[in-house]
């Protein structure tokens, strides 16, 4: 089955920038999408294909897509970004379509 | 301001079944896919289903099918998701969430609070 691979955890210090990464064979032809999650809530969209925001999501907040390789890129990190952020894409060739990366863990020091 | 709240969760033995529900409000129910995404206790996401705006289109994860089955109410503007034959590993934290295919892909742009279902004898 397809796999998203992320790094388990990133850590950064307040106004610095984090990247995590994101990893699947599919993605040079699929879209990505970020979610970000904090402890005991539920998930957050902040990045959809590949690169667009939603609203309501600040700007510190991009995408980009290189490859098989996504990064969601927050710029200026500040202690309320702290939380596990989760890709997801889809592979219509997969035996699960809809698939989410591991989650990457990311701390403010 | 669009809401989804899901409600059933509990705890069942091996081998039961649950019925989960999800109510839907602050949005037109029926211009949208809807799925299920679950999270087990400390891990990460895991996609379940989803179904089309009709509820003539289903989709489900591999280790799902023959086990779960999504269905919706668009009169009611509520998501389902009945789950039998239950195991453990089915333990989890289970998301109702609004599904955006205009992409051609779905993706997820709302959530909601999660109902957890806890499988153990």
């Amino acid at each position: 089955s397809y796999e998203l691979t992320q790094p388990p955890s990133v850590s950064v210090s307040p106004g610095q920038t984090a990247r995590i990464t994101c990893s699947g064979d599919a993605l040079p032809k699929q879209y990505a999408y970020w979610y970000q999650q904090k402890p005991g809530q539920a998930p957050v969209l902040v990045i959809y294909k590949d690169s667009e925001r939603p609203s309501g999501i600040p700007e510190r907040f991009s995408g980009s897509s290189s490859g098989t390789t996504v990064t969601l890129t927050i710029s200026g990190v500040q202690a309320e970004d702290e939380a596990n952020y989760y890709c997801q894409s889809a592979d219509s060739s997969s035996t699960s379509y809809v698939v989410f990366g591991g989650g990457t863990k990311l701390t403010v020091l | 301001q669009m809401q989804l709240v899901e409600s059933g969760g509990g705890l069942v033995k091996p081998g039961g079944s649950l019925r989960l529900s999800c109510a839907a409000s602050g949005f037109t129910f029926n211009d949208y896919y809807m799925s299920w995404i679950r999270q087990a206790p400390g891990k990460g996401l895991e996609w379940v289903s989803y179904i089309s705006i009709s509820g003539n289109y289903t989709n489900y994860a591999d280790s799902m099918k023959g086990r779960f089955t999504i269905s919706r109410d668009n009169a009611k503007n509520s998501l389902y998701l009945q789950m039998n034959s239950l195991r453990a590993e089915d333990t989890a934290v289970y998301y109702c969430a609004r599904a955006d295919l205009r992409g051609g892909d779905p993706y997820f742009d709302s959530w909601g609070q999660g109902t957890l279902v806890t499988v153990s004898s």
